[in-house]
């Protein structure tokens, strides 16, 4: 069973301009994890954020989230056509260090 | 490349047929998980391992399912009497646990398509 739903589920913009994704999720949680997947392939790590912590930057990532809310996002800043993927939020569950929990996903296509 | 590998790539087969595949962790990971992947969806997680032993299993493992890891190095998941249903992105993914944080590493996974 899926524990996320992204929103939106798909996204379309424009070459510089900032996308973002959020993410919810339903039960508590030990860390959340944002992942990219191109078309057909594996998925790729871009950042973990942990319960404890509200915001988190990686180069032109940020993320965000709120536990009260269970709810978290990710912001990419001046997109480039390379960033044309699908972004999915996973969750570790509370207490878990072993298996991962994915949303639905958002596709996000920058177009040139 | 994360330095994940799995095997083959691709799968076909006709429906009833076994097929077995590979997963090669990175090297000094202790843990290996299993995930199938349908179209339009997320990942799902299907089991995982600690070293050599399996510790977890999700209920969409049926009895047809079968996962190794007999030197905890590489992997192998097995699916019998493969059904339509059955067709899917198969990721293999492995993280090196220290503390509680779990970043995983995932392969480029193997498409079967059941015929």
């Amino acid at each position: 069973s899926q524990q996320g739903e992204e929103d939106p589920q798909a996204l379309s913009i424009q070459e510089g301009e900032n996308a973002t994704m959020n993410c919810s999720y339903k039960t508590s949680i030990n860390n959340l994890q944002w992942y990219r997947q191109n078309s057909g392939r594996g998925l790729v790590h871009l950042i973990l954020i942990r319960s404890n912590e509200r915001e988190k930057h990686s180069g032109r990532l940020r993320v965000t989230l709120d536990t009260s809310k269970k709810s978290s996002s990710l912001l990419i800043t001046a997109s480039r056509a390379a960033d044309t993927a699908s972004y999915f939020c996973a969750t570790a569950p509370g207490g878990a260090t072993n298996k991962l929990i994915f949303g639905t996903g958002t596709l996000l296509a920058v177009q040139p | 490349d994360t330095g994940v590998s799995q095997d083959p790539r691709h799968k076909i087969t006709k429906r009833g047929q076994n097929v077995t595949f590979r997963c090669d962790p990175i090297s000094e990971h202790n843990r290996l998980y299993w995930y199938r992947q349908t179209l339009g969806q997320g990942p799902e997680f299907l089991t995982y391992f600690q070293n050599e032993a399996q510790l977890e299993k999700s209920r969409l493992l049926s009895d047809r399912f079968s996962a190794e890891r007999p030197k905890g190095s590489f992997s192998t998941l097995e699916i019998q009497r493969t059904e339509q249903g059955d067709s899917a992105m198969y990721l293999c993914a492995s993280s090196l646990v220290l503390g509680a944080y779990n970043e995983q590493f995932f392969g480029p996974g193997t498409r079967l398509t059941v015929l």
